[in-house]
């Protein structure tokens, strides 16, 4: 079945420095989502990409699809405090037209040291 | 309606007993799925639904987990005869049903201990 790993999945960083999340998909993805999940709480949907090559930015986030459509990536320039939490990618299959089962990735937990 | 509403928030149950969750999606939502997470992982695909119908059911899932959406508007999630493993939050998300918006809205959770 498929599988959707990231990389890494623990980072902690000084306050004001860069961090990135990657995520590969064992299969090719109709499209990628980008998911945040603060401690204690439930994820909370980030963005949607579709298109092959597609880069999206929320203000300080960066997100990437690739152009295979089999991973993805997140960057965050100068994280701030309110970054903390875990980020998951999450996709669907390409090849599953019409059951669009939602495959979440491992998570990369990010920490801000102050 | 304000987002996707999960009952009850915990549940303790003794081993081997039967516990049911419910989840009431965003209206007019027509997907629905269920999730578990544990501590430190990702939310793993238990199943999911088109309206009434269930598309599709994990592998991994024993025949003691069974969900149902009856008129396509609510869904419970029973786990029959429980075992410590099962020991996990299990998220409910709800998602419109057109093909250029597929975000999941996820509820607040059930967090199950099974003692």
């Amino acid at each position: 079945g498929q599988q959707v790993m990231q990389i890494p999945q623990y980072q902690h960083v000084q306050e004001g420095e860069d961090f990135t999340t990657y995520c590969n998909s064992s299969t090719t993805l109709s499209n990628i989502q980008w998911y945040k999940q603060r401690p204690g709480g439930h994820p909370v949907f980030l963005i949607q990409l579709v298109k092959s090559g597609e880069v999206k930015k929320q203000k300080r986030l960066t997100f990437q699809f690739g152009e295979a459509k089999k991973n993805s990536s997140l960057h965050i320039t100068a994280t701030q405090t309110t970054d903390v939490g875990t980020y998951f990618c999450a996709g669907q299959e390409e090849s599953n037209f019409g059951n669009e089962k939602l495959t979440f990735g491992t998570g990369t937990r990010l920490t801000i040291i102050p | 309606d304000t987002g996707v509403s999960q009952n009850p928030r915990h549940k303790i149950t003794k081993r081997g007993q039967n516990v049911t969750f419910r989840c009431d999606p965003i209206s007019e939502h027509n997907r629905l799925y269920w999730y578990r997470q544990t501590l430190g992982q990702g939310p793993e695909f238990l199943t999911y639904f088109q309206n009434e119908a269930q598309l599709e059911k994990s592998r991994l899932l024993s025949d003691r987990f069974s969900a149902e959406r009856p008129k396509g508007s609510f869904s419970t999630l029973e786990i029959q005869r429980t075992e410590q493993g099962d020991s996990a939050m299990y998220l409910c998300a709800s998602s419109p049903d057109y093909w250029a918006n597929t975000e999941a809205f996820f509820g607040q959770g059930t967090r199950l201990t099974v003692v």
